[in-house]
């Protein structure tokens, strides 16, 4: 299953509401994730099940979609925010990542 | 609290083999399976296959079929990954990651990232 983010990059600045959409080859139901990632670190996981807030990560996240259509949605951009963010695949193996998309401070 | 530590960094010539280990604690060592994850520098994330520790079963991404092994130790909580017929374009940070399967098989705990570096 492939999977197909974008866009690839972005500018935004703080306050902004930004989507980043993520398209696989196939339906997958529900079984997509979100991460964060920062320069020099781990992942972080944000939504699972395409619509489920991770515990203590801030509500301005959200997910939404099923099926091949889904999308990562910040309301209001914090600084903390500016990070690449890659969605992930777990339908079938192999669990698969978009290529991710890296969001920059306009 | 769930950790998950790996081995240090490597340095391997092409053609060599590399094994990363990766020590959990915290929790069930056999309840939940092991992803490996790894990040060459500046790309993307890339699925390398996954581990089942209760039983041992493995699934592996079709690049990395004939070089990659991933096996477990229940007695000391250690998944360990091993890559063969290195080439450069393995140069990269290698993840081992928990699955949750309440939150959907996604990754919950990540480790702290080993980076292994092939060059003559």
């Amino acid at each position: 299953i492939q999977l197909t983010q974008s866009p690839s990059s972005l500018s935004a600045s703080v306050g902004d509401r930004v989507i980043i959409t993520c398209r696989t080859s196939q339906g997958i139901s529900s079984y997509l994730a979100w991460y964060q990632q920062k320069p020099g670190k781990a992942p972080k996981l944000l939504i699972y099940s395409a619509s489920t807030l991770q515990s203590g990560v801030p509500s301005r996240f959200s997910g939404s979609g099923s099926g091949t259509d889904f999308t990562l949605t910040i309301s209001s951009l914090q600084p903390e925010d500016f990070a690449t963010y890659y969605c992930q695949q777990l339908k079938s193996y192999p669990h698969t990542f978009g290529q991710g998309t890296k969001l920059e401070i306009k | 609290q769930v950790q998950l530590v790996q081995s240090g960094a490597e340095v391997k010539k092409p053609g060599a083999s590399v094994r990363v280990s990766c020590k959990a604690s915290g929790y069930t060592f056999t309840s939940y399976y092991i992803h490996w994850v790894r990040q060459a520098p500046g790309q993307g994330l890339e699925w390398m296959g996954i581990i089942n520790p209760s039983d041992g079963t493995t699934s592996y991404a079709q690049k990395f079929q004939g070089r990659l092994t991933m096996t477990r130790d229940t007695s000391t909580s250690t998944v360990y990954m091993e890559l063969s017929s290195l080439r450069s374009e393995d140069t990269a940070v290698h993840y081992c990651a928990r699955r949750e399967v309440r939150f959907g098989g996604a990754i919950d705990y990540w480790g702290q990232g080993t980076l292994v570096t092939v060059s003559s």
